[in-house]
């Protein structure tokens, strides 16, 4: 069965510090990637898609980045956070249906 | 634009009361409309509708889609304390290459003894 993982589960970061988040997939090969932050009190917002390696879109212009440097791996970089940055980061996987990972709650402080 | 727009915004119920929840969207390249449970961290799958009028249906929960008026509800029966949690209404569009999906703000159903 296929299986999203997502790191850290917490992070707590200063405004001008670089970001990484890692997502990987097991168990399916050639996903969708998706990257969402949900901001506190409002819905889910996509930030990027990838449908295979090096393929980014992006989808709202922002202080972030995503790669996808191998066909299950999915990173949301930042060179300097923001304190808007702050929020909920959901990866999630699909074929048809999209899958969600744990997510990463991050504070900008 | 697309939007999803849920309605109640937040509901308070008691256990054992039916509950309907709201979903209306308006986009280009409709492809399916998700539902989606959320308790404190990442949402859990639900359902998928394609088409219409046909019911999907697991355990005390079921949902329906009108693709002419544009909307879904969420049904759940005989609520429990477990039901508590938001629900999140999500429409999948095509790209040509992926499923993109833009979410509503949910509803927040609380079930209370």
């Amino acid at each position: 069965s296929q299986t999203i993982h997502q790191w850290p589960a917490t992070l707590v970061q200063p405004v001008g510090s670089p970001l990484s988040l890692e997502c990987t997939v097991e168990g399916t090969s050639n996903p969708n990637l998706y990257w969402y932050r949900q901001a506190a009190g409002r819905g889910l917002q996509l930030l990027f898609y990838s449908v295979g390696i090096g393929q980014i879109s992006s989808e709202v212009p922002q202080n972030l980045s995503a790669s996808r440097p191998q066909d299950r791996q999915f990173i949301l970089s930042s060179k300097k956070l923001l304190l808007s940055d702050s929020g909920f980061y959901l990866c999630a996987w699909s074929q048809k249906t999209q899958y969600f990972g744990p997510g990463t709650r991050l504070l900008v402080l | 634009e697309d939007k999803v727009v849920q309605s109640p915004l937040s509901l308070v119920v008691h256990e054992g009361d039916t509950v309907t929840l709201n979903c209306s969207y308006e986009v280009t390249n409709f492809r399916s409309l998700l539902w989606y449970k959320q308790e404190k961290k990442a949402p859990t799958f639900l359902f998928m509708l394609t088409s219409s009028g046909i019911e999907k249906k697991s355990g005390r929960l079921s949902s329906i889609l009108d693709k002419k008026e544009l909307f879904s509800i969420l049904n759940i029966t005989a609520t429990q304390t477990g039901d508590s949690a938001v629900y999140l209404c999500a429409v999948g569009v095509n790209t040509g290459t992926a499923s993109k999906l833009t979410f509503g703000t949910g509803t927040r159903l609380q079930v209370t003894l």
